[in-house]
């Protein structure tokens, strides 16, 4: 199993452009989400996913879109990037029994926006 | 709102001392379970050690060991015989049980000393 997998590893961005980070699993876990991680401020919640076809809102969901089109992957996008969205984005995945076990994380991106 | 402090930006230790971790977090659900992930230079987020608010006994995975005091809100991670590769950001984690979402702490850089 590859566990978590997320594309690309690294990407810089001009000012105003846009792009898709995926995200994919292969351990049939329901659960995916989003998350940025910045110096001083820990990881934080970008949008998760609950089920195939649904999301929600995390923390810090503005200037972000996802899409969970099928279970394995999830589809973080930036229509419109801005400087403040450098950041490590990672994506994690977790499965549910009754109650929803741990997560288990991709490698992480690394975005520059210039 | 739950939140989670480790007061500690950075430590160090010397190799085959101990050091210990603090985490404090703020919530009024009774059920809930707490967390250590460590993250070294490569970025992978790797658990260490999770804890169950319901059980009194501290979780431990060999040379990690927790200390769980629920009343005082207290969570902290004991390195016994630090190693090289114990070299790493550590963040501290909280979720309430039934709750997808996992709250984290700023993170604490632990240095080896050889």
């Amino acid at each position: 199993n590859a566990g978590v997998t997320q594309t690309p590893k690294f990407r810089v961005l001009k000012t105003g452009q846009s792009m898709t980070l995926l995200c994919a699993q292969d351990m049939n876990h329901e659960y995916m989400y989003w998350y940025r991680q910045d110096p001083g401020m820990g990881l934080r919640l970008i949008h998760y996913s609950v089920g195939e076809g649904t999301t929600a809102k995390g923390e810090v969901p503005d200037g972000y879109n996802v899409s969970r089109l099928k279970k394995q992957n999830f589809l973080l996008g930036l229509e419109s990037a801005a400087p403040s969205q450098t950041s490590v984005y990672f994506c994690a995945s977790s499965y549910s029994n009754g109650d929803v076990y741990e997560q288990y994380f991709g490698p992480g991106t690394r975005l520059t926006v210039t | 709102a739950q939140t989670v402090t480790q007061s500690q930006p950075e430590m160090s230790v010397q190799e085959a001392e101990t050091v210990t971790l603090s985490c404090t977090y703020d919530t009024s659900e009774s059920d809930y379970y707490l967390f250590w992930y460590k993250q070294p230079p490569s970025r992978q987020m790797i658990l260490v050690i999770r804890q169950e608010a319901y059980k009194q006994q501290n979780a431990t995975e060999n040379r990690f060991s927790v200390n769980f005091q629920k009343a005082a809100k207290s969570f902290s991670l004991k390195i016994s015989d630090s190693q090289l590769g114990d070299a790493a950001m550590y963040f501290c984690a909280y979720r309430r049980w039934g709750n997808e979402k996992l709250t984290f702490g700023t993170g604490t850089r632990l240095t080896i000393i050889p």
